[in-house]
């Protein structure tokens, strides 16, 4: 079955940098997109960007524009998320998502918290 | 203050219908572009539940459905059940910002 296995929990200095790992397994990983959504404590989803892991196009939320960076390993199946310059309101669950056509997310990663805290 | 604005919380009874708006504007959901459900239990990864507006995933009952007017769409829930308590989010592409974006979020209690 699908599966994606997310890296653990990370903490952060305020403008430190982390990286997060989302491995997928049970499908052909070139074949679909993956999403990236954040959820700050008691907040909803924020959507924060996309990788087509076959050709290593992305597409970023301007929000995050200049600070995220996706990219993929298809050598292992494994998408990553590098978020730079953290603050603490980037304290959040980070999410990865199996995406057909790079709109809707399918399967969901089990949530990676970043905690960014001096 | 989400692109697609959703109302904070609705509520109803076992057996009643809900229906949850989200209202967007010609960038995104009047643009035509798909709107998309998902469902979020505490301390829980969402669940896809609607996808293409109204096209359900293999295993979501046919209690949930979806429709899009204008700049808006709508999720209903028909004999509500107590395992539907959750958070409730839309999802649409959005051409100005060239990405995805999120509603708030509703939050159904059911009585």
């Amino acid at each position: 079955q699908v599966q994606l296995a997310q890296s653990g929990t990370e903490v952060r200095k305020p403008g430190a940098s982390v990286k997060i790992s989302c491995q997928a397994s049970g499908y052909t990983f070139t074949t679909y997109y993956m999403q990236w959504v954040r959820q700050a404590p008691g907040h909803g989803l924020e959507w924060m960007g996309m990788i087509n892991p076959q050709i290593g196009s992305t597409a970023y939320s301007q929000a995050f524009r200049g600070r995220v960076t996706l990219t993929s390993d298809t050598s292992t199946s494994t998408v990553y998320l590098q978020l730079s310059s953290l603050r603490s309101e980037d304290t959040a669950v980070y999410y990865c998502g199996r995406s057909p056509y790079g709109d809707y997310v399918l399967d969901w990663g089990q949530g990676t918290l970043v905690s960014v805290s001096s | 203050q989400s692109v697609l604005t959703q109302p904070p919380s609705v509520s109803g009874a076992p057996g009643q219908t809900i229906t949850i708006f989200c209202t967007g504007s010609s960038s995104n959901i009047g643009a035509g572009y798909d709107v998309h459900w998902y469902k979020q239990l505490p301390r829980t990864a969402p669940k896809l539940l609607l996808y293409g507006t109204n096209k359900r995933p293999s295993g979501v009952p046919d209690r949930f459905s979806g429709t899009k007017s204008g700049t808006s769409a709508s999720l209903a829930i028909t004999g509500l059940q107590a395992e539907d308590e959750a958070d409730y989010y839309c999802q649409a592409y959005d051409s100005s910002l060239s990405g995805s974006v999120f509603g708030g979020g509703t939050k159904l209690t059911v009585l």
